[in-house]
């Protein structure tokens, strides 16, 4: 139990375009998923915290309007990078909170994003 | 001072060896405490979960956690290669966010 998805796996893409990441709970339900980057030899950095049903929160320094989060059901948030540049460029991970109480975060295997 | 201390490695242990991984915090509220271990290119796996003080088990792994001390360890017993991988200590902060450590690489060669 306690899978997260992420989708897709890995993704290049050219400067200015922009990329959907979905990110899904498959065996439970999270009003709460959180999304991260990660760059080489780094640990995570907390990006935005995405919220079933209201505005996602973002961290400080994190372009609300670069970074767009929408959490469509108690199972998917996606995370768009809009107009990527290569600075874009990184390893992003979401994790779920599973909704029981005193449940756990879960992470998904991440997405690997190239922006030449 | 930073939230969290945890020294990157890397580590390099014979196979069989006894592993001891540390963090510790400054925040006293912390009550939950995690270890994850990410294995390269790949999502953090949630390995060990306490709450509050004291020592839990689970097969080769043990995590203690000393809230006097503000230090939380992660014990791996007869550790293998498949254990190489970056081992992350978490604290769950407000609003359920996860605090992480900088994370410790690991290398068990045989």
């Amino acid at each position: 139990g306690a899978v997260v998805s992420q989708h897709p796996s890995w993704v290049i893409c050219k400067s200015g375009t922009s990329v959907k990441i979905e990110c899904r709970s498959l065996d439970f339900q999270a009003t709460t998923m959180f999304w991260y980057r990660q760059f080489p030899k780094q640990s995570l950095m907390l990006m935005a915290t995405s919220n079933e049903g209201s505005k996602a929160t973002y961290e400080q320094g994190v372009e609300k309007d670069k970074f767009l989060i929408n959490h469509a059901s108690l199972t998917l948030s996606t995370l768009t990078v809009t107009s990527a540049h290569p600075e874009d460029s990184s390893f992003y991970i979401c994790s779920a909170r599973d909704d029981k109480p005193g449940g756990n975060q879960y992470f998904g295997p991440g997405t690997r994003l190239l922006v030449l | 001072q930073k939230e969290v201390e945890q020294d990157p490695g890397p580590l390099s242990v014979p196979e069989g060896a006894i592993v001891s991984l540390n963090c510790t915090y400054s925040n006293s509220a912390f009550q939950y405490f995690m270890w994850y271990r990410q294995y390269s290119r790949k999502g953090p796996e949630l390995l060990m979960y306490t709450y509050s003080s004291g020592n839990k088990e689970d097969g080769r792994f043990t995590a203690q956690v000393d809230k006097s001390s503000k230090y939380i360890s992660l014990f791996i017993r007869d550790s293998q290669p498949s254990d190489s991988a970056t081992y992350l200590c978490a604290f769950r902060g407000g609003y359920n966010k996860l605090i992480f450590g900088a994370g410790t690489r690991l290398a068990v060669h045989p």
